[in-house]
């Protein structure tokens, strides 16, 4: 079946512009996690979502981010007045949840934004 | 808090040589221990896990023991192939944390013929 996809593969944007980042999970997947890969920090985790809820969003590095989802599938990760320092890969995941099923993390292939 | 450290490469190795990189973590109870890999020019995978002391994850003759003593994972196979080149990372979910995982710095391997 189809993996996690994310949209767009790659992004140019200008400091100070907003950006809109998209997952889709596997169907059925009812959690769904976003990391950051940058090569300074690493792979950074970001925000997770159970549902529609995101239960922990201690890794949002500031409140220029923020992401929503809805349907209990596709997930949006919106950043607001970008920065150099936001360039990086974005990694969305997701996983069956609950009981133990949220082990097994499947991983999309990463949206590249770059802010110059 | 909760952190993964692994060793740093890049590591060159010749083919069918064998493949240490070492992964320690510091964490409060018992986390689950994973090692995930990124081939190039493709998405993160897992390769094994391991969810409690002394359990041994394998895959693809991999093999890594979570040491509860040690605080270690380290990730071994005996033999390693050129298609093996890559990047691992260790990573630890906390205990209640619902699977938000934490990584360490990753390490590049690459395996000549």
């Amino acid at each position: 079946g189809a993996g996690v996809s994310q949209s767009p593969s790659n992004k140019v944007t200008e400091k100070g512009k907003d950006v809109e980042l998209r997952c889709d999970p596997i169907s059925g997947h009812t959690a769904l996690y976003w990391y950051r890969q940058s090569l300074g920090q690493g792979l950074e985790f970001l925000i997770y979502f159970q549902g529609n809820s995101a239960p922990d969003k201690s890794g949002l590095p500031s409140d220029r981010f923020s992401a929503e989802r809805t349907g209990g599938s596709v997930s949006t990760l919106t950043i607001q007045r970008t920065q150099q320092e936001d360039s990086a890969v974005y990694l969305c995941a997701s996983s069956l949840g609950g009981g133990g099923g949220w082990e097994m993390q499947y991983f999309g292939p990463g949206t590249r934004l770059t802010v110059l | 808090g909760n952190s993964v450290t692994q060793m740093e490469g890049p590591v060159t190795l010749s083919e069918e040589a064998f493949l240490t990189i070492n992964c320690t973590y510091t964490a409060t109870g018992y986390p689950s221990l994973f090692w995930y890999v990124q081939y190039p020019g493709e998405g993160l995978q897992l390769l094994l896990k391991a969810t409690k002391a002394d359990d041994k994850g394998s895959n693809k003759g991999f093999e890594a023991t979570y040491r509860k003593e040690t605080t270690s994972f380290h990730l071994e196979k005996g033999s390693v192939q050129v298609s093996d080149s890559a990047v691992y990372f260790c990573a630890l979910s906390a205990l209640g944390s619902q699977g938000n995982l934490i990584f360490g710095k990753g390490t590049k391997l690459s395996v000549k013929p």
